[in-house]
């Protein structure tokens, strides 16, 4: 599997929108990023992936380095609801998803 | 759409006693993942499923575990007997095809005392 390296943790003020990095520097070409949150006592939960292209849907907004060695995502207006853990997740071929730390995202009023 | 149902949400046994955790996926998804979560560990991928035949069990902790999945429909997590080590969260999956996006339940909340 490729590795990533998340932060620890961070803060985001409610409304602003929050920046996540991720490095995974030993990405294969044909390797995509995942990314999950998991909400206090709740299931984790898919919020979005790609490849190559950035990519946006309801929930973020995900920005790929052009040497794909790193990502972004975004949570474009940060609620209180978006206080969770967020994995950053490169599987391998067949889709084993295995979750590290992530970052634990907290959004202040 | 239901989602996907785990049962018990919560189980409180004694050490030594059989745990038996069931998962009923999303209809059509035709994998199934079953993870443990601690504050320790984590969550770790136990073991899973591709069309209801076991793929990759490497990450079951030792004999005392086993996973079933008789039909597409349903699939159970027994633990026999059980130790308060095993006191975690244990979350079911799935997914449908070749995609990374999996879709969890809520989670059964496991204490061995």
């Amino acid at each position: 599997d490729a590795k990533t390296t998340q932060p620890t943790s961070m803060d985001c003020a409610e409304g602003r929108a929050a920046n996540l990095p991720c490095n995974h520097s030993t990405i294969s070409g044909n390797e995509y990023v995942y990314w999950y949150r998991q909400i206090h006592s709740q299931g984790p939960q898919y919020i979005i992936h790609g490849l190559k292209n950035n990519e946006t849907n309801e929930m973020a907004s995900l920005i790929i380095t052009e040497d794909r060695k790193s990502s972004t995502l975004i949570l474009p207006h940060a609620t209180l609801r978006d206080t969770a853990v967020y994995y950053c997740i490169v599987p391998p071929f067949e889709f084993k998803l295995s979750f590290g730390a992530g970052t634990t995202v907290t959004v202040r009023a | 759409d239901a989602g996907v149902i785990q049962s018990p949400r919560h189980e409180v046994t004694e050490m030594g006693q059989e745990v038996t955790l069931r998962c009923k996926p999303i209809s059509g998804h035709n994998s199934l993942f079953w993870y443990r979560q601690t504050m320790m560990r984590g969550l770790e991928l136990l073991i899973y499923f591709n069309n209801n035949v076991p793929i990759d069990d490497s990450g079951m902790p030792e004999d005392r575990f086993s996973a079933k999945m008789p039909n597409a429909s349903f699939s159970t997590l027994k633990i026999q007997p059980s130790e308060p080590r095993d006191s975690a969260v244990y979350f079911c999956a799935g997914k449908q095809g070749n995609t990374g996006e999996l879709f969890f339940g809520e989670g059964s909340r496991l204490t061995v005392l």
